[in-house]
């Protein structure tokens, strides 16, 4: 089975504060995804990654950036925390051999408020 | 840019009610693919359309891809209380990035 591994379930930083979430994969999967989750808004994507090194802005990276040193992971960072970044995060990844696009495969998600 | 409507936001039924959640895409999409998220969960891959007007079952889920491929559906024939969560559609063009719809959330009543 597919595995994604979110480092932290539940987190607590205050604001001001430079963030790390860290997600990595087993599966050596090209494509790796940023979502916050949101009431009423769904999954919206905050950075993704193609492949290692690679690295393309979603919908949202405003006080976001991320880094792929290596293929299985993918970390987010933030900055310089504010309380409107207290969300769900959840990290992704996904096969892409070619035109095939696989399933995306999630993480268990980390809730992260900013106090 | 690229933009998946979803509706209705919630739904609440009795159980043993059908169930339909609609997504409609505002770009025509390689393909769509449908999440559900337990309470307290994770979304969890449900299935992947790939063909214009392409039908698909699950035992008691039906999806559908539309024609044009902008929309699509999912119906829950004869709803269950392990039916509950919030279902995505996420769309792809063929580029990188996939879309998700803001989820339809649904309730059943016992």
């Amino acid at each position: 089975d597919v595995k994604v591994t979110q480092s932290s379930r539940y987190l607590v930083k205050r604001t001001g504060e430079k963030v790390f979430l860290e997600c990595v994969q087993d599966m050596d999967h090209e494509n790796m995804f940023w979502y916050r989750q949101d009431p009423g808004l769904g999954l919206r994507l905050i950075y993704f990654s193609y492949d290692v090194k690679m690295k393309e802005k979603g919908d949202i990276p405003e006080g976001y950036s991320v880094s792929r040193e290596k293929k299985e992971r993918f970390s987010l960072i933030l900055e310089s925390a504010s309380t409107n970044q207290t969300s769900m995060y959840l990290c992704a990844s996904r096969v892409m051999k070619g035109g095939f696009r696989g399933q995306a495969f999630f993480g268990q998600g980390t809730r992260l408020t900013v106090v | 840019g690229q933009q998946v409507m979803q509706i209705p936001q919630y739904q609440h039924v009795q159980e043993g009610e059908d169930f339909t959640t609609y997504c409609n895409s505002s770009t025509t999409l390689s393909n769509i693919q449908w999440y559900k998220q337990r309470p307290g969960g994770h979304p969890v891959f449900l299935i992947q359309l790939v063909k214009s007007g392409e039908v698909k079952k699950q035992k008691r889920l039906t999806f559908q891809f539309g024609e044009a491929k902008k929309n699509s559906s999912l119906h829950i024939t004869a709803t269950q209380t392990t039916d509950v969560g919030t279902y995505f559609c996420a769309g792809n063009t063929g580029g990188f990035k996939t879309i998700f719809g803001a989820g339809t959330r649904l309730f059943v009543k016992a």
